[in-house]
C-alpha cells in the first residue's frame, strides 16, 4: 500500500498523559499536513510541513501541541498533558508541491481522553 | 483567517435525482477548492476540486463550480446512487499552506 499512513490507528490514555502519533506521508510528496476531527465537524488545520520545515501552524494550536518531521519524510504529532477535550480523530494528509493543493489524507488516529 | 461555510447540513434525494452542495468563502487570496466524501468511519476521499483560473470541471456525474467574484463554489452531482451517500466537505486553501473546511453535508440516498 503506497498512501498515507497512520500509526497507531486507536489510542486510549488518561487525562494528563502524553500521546505520540506517527504519519507516513506517499514516498514523493514533499507536504504534510495533520488536522484534529471531532464528530460532526470537517477538519481542523493544525500544521504543515514542507520537507522538514514547518511552515505553517494554527493559532488555535495550543502550547501542548508538537509536531516535527526531522527528516522530511515521516511525521510525529505529540500532545502532552493530554485533556479530554483532545479526544478527536488526527488526521494526517500528505501532497507534492507541483500539484499544490491536492491532498490525500490517511486513515487517522482516533484518541480518547479518559 | 478563511471562514468557509457550508449548506445545507443534511440532504435527503431520490435515487436518480440530482444533488447540489454550495459552500462560501471569504479570503480572496484562496485559490484551490476541493471537494471530499467521507464515508462513516473512513478517511476523506478527494472526489473533485477547482483552480480559481477555472469557472467549472466536470468529472461523469460529479460536477464542481466557482465563482470568484461572490466567493462561492458549489458541487453537483446528477443521476445519485445509494452508494452516493456520505458527508461531503467542501475546503478553501490559498496555494496549498493551509487547507479550511466546511462543516459537512450529510448525503442521503434513497433507493
Amino acid at each position: 500500500d503506497t498512501g498515507v499512513s497512520q500509526d497507531p490507528r486507536h489510542k486510549i490514555t488518561k487525562r494528563g498523559q502524553n500521546v505520540t502519533f506517527r504519519c507516513d506521508p506517499i514516498s514523493e510528496h514533499n507536504r504534510l499536513y495533520w488536522y484534529r476531527q471531532t464528530l460532526g465537524q470537517g477538519p481542523e488545520f493544525l500544521t504543515y510541513f514542507q520537507n522538514e520545515a514547518q511552515l505553517e501552524k494554527s493559532r488555535l494550536l495550543s502550547d501542548r501541541f508538537s509536531a516535527e518531521r526531522p527528516k522530511g519524510s515521516f511525521s510525529t504529532l505529540e500532545i502532552q498533558r493530554t485533556e479530554q477535550g483532545d479526544s478527536a480523530m488526527y488526521l494526517c494528509a500528505s501532497s507534492r508541491d507541483s500539484l499544490a493543493g491536492t491532498q490525500y489524507f490517511g486513515p487517522g488516529t482516533r484518541l480518547l481522553v479518559l | 483567517g478563511e471562514n468557509v461555510e457550508q449548506h445545507p447540513s443534511t440532504l435527503s434525494v431520490q435515487e436518480g435525482d440530482s444533488a447540489v452542495i454550495k459552500c462560501t468563502y471569504s479570503d480572496s487570496a484562496s485559490n484551490y477548492f476541493p471537494w471530499y466524501k467521507q464515508e462513516l468511519g473512513k478517511r476523506p476521499q478527494l472526489i473533485i476540486d477547482i483552480r480559481s483560473n477555472v469557472g467549472e470541471k466536470k468529472d461523469q456525474r460529479i460536477a464542481v463550480t466557482l465563482n470568484k467574484t461572490a466567493k462561492h463554489f458549489s458541487l453537483h452531482i446528477t443521476e445519485t446512487q445509494p452508494e452516493d451517500s456520505a458527508v461531503y466537505f467542501c475546503a478553501a486553501s490559498n496555494n496549498g499552506n493551509q487547507f479550511y473546511f466546511g462543516t459537512g453535508t450529510s448525503l442521503t440516498v434513497i433507493p
